[in-house]
């Protein structure tokens, strides 16, 4: 079994500031490795995924994670925040083989960015 | 792109009552899952499903049935709604193991 670990409930930032939300993950066997955020009454997107080959993954808007197995962590960083990018922020964990995909998720970053 | 549609936003329901959650796949996907959602517990499986008429317990199936007939829609079945139950419900599906899972908007269910 997977679980996930996710160290900051809550995330105060100001604009332009870096911001980095932690993720520990513990797991008997290899994993792929997922964020996805979730904006005010909407349901999830993907962010960023680790399934293999280079331990850093990054999204479209900026943010990026680095897998360190050591470690068990998957930390998500972002240089320099915007308003935008308000929202709650979820950690994910997939076991592969017959798993069929089911992620098991921490229990949710809210990323406020205060201008 | 992918779109999984829930049928109800928002839903009251009395305790006792029983209570369908529909979600419908529009991309030919295998798996589908449902999760709920609750503040400071993050998103927990209460049942997936793999393939038309198989399913699989999540992590809290408790309370809780489904139902995949047709490949594009699961259903979510809460036999007699309690007030635990309330809850945000979001839909899932995938195309095979380990890509990424699309999600519905949720159906906030309120039980009374």
């Amino acid at each position: 079994a997977q679980s996930v670990t996710q160290l900051d409930s809550q995330v105060p930032v100001f604009e332009e500031a870096p911001v980095e939300l932690r993720c520990n993950y513990s797991s008997s066997v290899s994993v792929y490795l997922f964020w996805y955020v979730q904006y005010p009454n909407q349901g999830l997107q993907l962010l960023l995924k680790y399934l293999s080959g280079s331990t850093l993954v990054e999204s479209i808007n900026g943010f990026e994670a680095e897998f360190n197995k050591s470690q068990t962590s998957f930390h998500l960083r972002k240089p320099s925040v915007h308003i935008s990018d308000t929202a709650e922020y979820f950690c994910a964990v997939s076991a592969g083989g017959t798993s069929y995909g089911k992620l098991t998720f921490g229990q949710g970053t809210i990323l406020t960015v205060h201008p | 792109d992918v779109k999984v549609t829930q049928s109800s936003r928002y839903l009251v329901k009395r305790t006792g009552e029983k209570v369908f959650l529909e979600c419908v796949q529009d991309m030919d996907h295998e798996n589908m899952f449902w999760y709920r959602q609750d503040p400071g517990l993050g998103l927990r499986l209460i049942y997936f499903s793999y393939d038309v008429k198989m399913k699989e317990k999540g992590d809290i199936p408790e309370g809780y049935s489904v139902s995949r007939e047709k490949k594009e829609r699961f259903s979510l079945i809460l036999e007699s709604a309690s007030t635990n139950q309330t809850s945000m419900y979001l839909c899932a599906s995938s195309l095979l193991g380990n890509s990424p899972l699309h999600f519905g908007n949720g159906t906030r269910l309120t039980v009374t």
